[in-house]
């Protein structure tokens, strides 16, 4: 089983429409959790990281379900300008060195059509 | 206060010959990440540096791939004999601590063998 599994997609829908992505990992003692955006042929950025409570930035809303090991992305009123890759992103304890492992899922590629 | 800076942006290289990827991490951090990425794939983690020393490496194929990151200038991959599987986009990205997982990544380099 993949550490972080994601589906690869590509989500195509239309403007203004609401969209969610799930991302499962499989370390149940894994401690931080990210969501980044990547642009076709560009770098990743941080988008949002992610909290137990929830978070907010906008349109945009993460979730963390410990208990079934997933994290979420909500866009609500998606624009032309959300098309992108979007990455989730698990950090774990290395089994050596004690470092904090980051570890990145596939990502899930969104289109959104005019 | 300049970003992570990778360099060269495109680099070509016939088969045999030696590719070197330099990364300069944001000013204050001490931790460099060096990741590949296929097209159309995911990001693949190749190894993890501090300052003068090699955290993890497990991701890195052990021939002709080897990276460092002097206590002067900037982190740099060497892949020797160059090959046309090598040809990838290759990310870096820098943090400023160990438990700050937030990474911030560099354009990148597109190197193509030829």
């Amino acid at each position: 089983r993949k550490e972080v599994e994601q589906d690869p997609g590509p989500f195509n829908v239309p403007e203004g429409a609401t969209v969610a992505f799930n991302c499962t990992y499989s370390n149940s003692a894994s401690q931080s959790f990210f969501w980044y955006r990547q642009d076709c042929r560009k770098e990743p950025k941080l988008l949002m990281s992610v909290y137990s409570s929830g978070n907010e930035d906008g349109r945009f809303t993460a979730q963390l379900n410990r208990a079934s090991q997933y994290i979420s992305l909500l866009i609500r009123d998606s624009k032309l300008s959300d098309s992108a890759t979007y990455l989730c992103v698990v950090t774990s304890r290395a089994n050596s060195g004690g470092y904090q492992k980051v570890t990145f899922g596939i990502g899930t590629k969104l289109q959104v059509i005019p | 206060n300049a970003g992570v800076m990778q360099n060269p942006r495109h680099l070509v290289r016939r088969r045999g010959q030696e590719a070197r990827l330099r990364c300069s991490p944001m000013k204050g951090h001490s931790h460099v990440y060096w990741y590949r990425q296929l097209p159309e794939e995911g990001l693949k983690f190749m190894v993890y540096l501090q300052k003068e020393n090699i955290i993890d490496e497990s991701g890195m194929p052990k021939e002709r791939f080897s990276a460092e990151f002097p206590k002067e200038g900037p982190s740099i991959l060497r892949i020797q004999q160059v090959v046309r599987g090598d040809s990838a986009a290759y990310f870096c990205a820098s943090s400023p601590r160990q438990g700050n997982e937030k990474l911030f990544f560099g354009s990148g380099t597109q190197l193509s063998v030829l």
